[in-house]
């Protein structure tokens, strides 16, 4: 069956620095990728989408890369600061020509002042 | 742009009551939306795809008796808890996908419903 792998531990680290979380996945051949950020209590807020011909994309402080070898994303936020702590979402999609969104279970992230 | 809301945001009621729960595209038209549940510090779990005019597609392992839903207009879905019991005690979320739009756009997403059966 899919399955979506991120860190289940928290990511802690010093603001200014760079976060990079991964995404793993396997048994599946996704056409896109999204990544959503959540904060407690709150629904999910789409932040980036990355297809399969794409290598990286960029948004402001956010990187994201897609490497359809090793079936992995990552995804970078430069510059981090304490209100980028959040839990981050991957869902890949599209591989069944659906709708449908697989959502990882999350990496919380932690950003110290 | 691309609101979605969701009401009411947290249930609290008796084991045995029937719960509804709304959930709205404000700006936009939404053909299909789309229902998750969420446990604490888990993924969110496609539920079903709400299609507006038809009928709901249930994910595998949700019963579609159990877990109600009417998608009646391209602005609103609910989704109805029957005789809910504790173990139907989550964090369930709507989202939206705008109409007419590729399939690789991102979905919106309400705020989530808290529900607690006691």
């Amino acid at each position: 069956s899919q399955k979506i792998e991120q860190n289940s531990e928290a990511l802690n680290i010093q603001e200014g620095k760079t976060a990079t979380l991964t995404c793993n996945y396997t048994n599946y051949s996704p056409a896109y990728l999204q990544w959503y950020r959540q904060d407690p209590g709150r629904g999910p807020v789409f932040l980036l989408l990355i297809r399969e011909n794409e290598k990286e994309k960029r948004k402001e402080r956010l990187k994201v890369t897609f490497d359809t070898t090793l079936k992995q994303s990552l995804f970078h936020i430069t510059a981090s600061q304490p209100a980028d702590s959040a839990t981050y979402l991957c869902a890949p999609g599209g591989g069944d020509s659906s709708y449908k969104l697989i959502f990882g279970s999350g990496t919380r992230l932690l950003v110290r002042p | 742009g691309a609101v979605v809301s969701q009401h009411p945001s947290r249930v609290i009621c008796k084991s045995g009551t029937s719960v509804k729960i709304e959930c709205r595209s404000l700006d936009f038209q939404a053909t299909t939306m789309f229902w998750y549940r969420q446990f604490p510090k888990k993924s969110l779990m496609l539920m079903a795809t709400s299609n507006e005019g038809s009928k709901a597609t249930y994910e595998q392992g949700v019963e579609k008796d159990k877990f109600l839903i009417n998608h009646a207009s391209l602005t609103l879905s609910t989704l109805t808890v029957t005789s809910a019991h504790p173990e139907d005690s989550s964090f369930y979320i709507c989202s939206a996908r705008e109409s007419g739009t590729y399939s690789n756009q991102p979905q919106h997403f309400g705020d989530g419903t808290r529900l607690s059966i006691l």
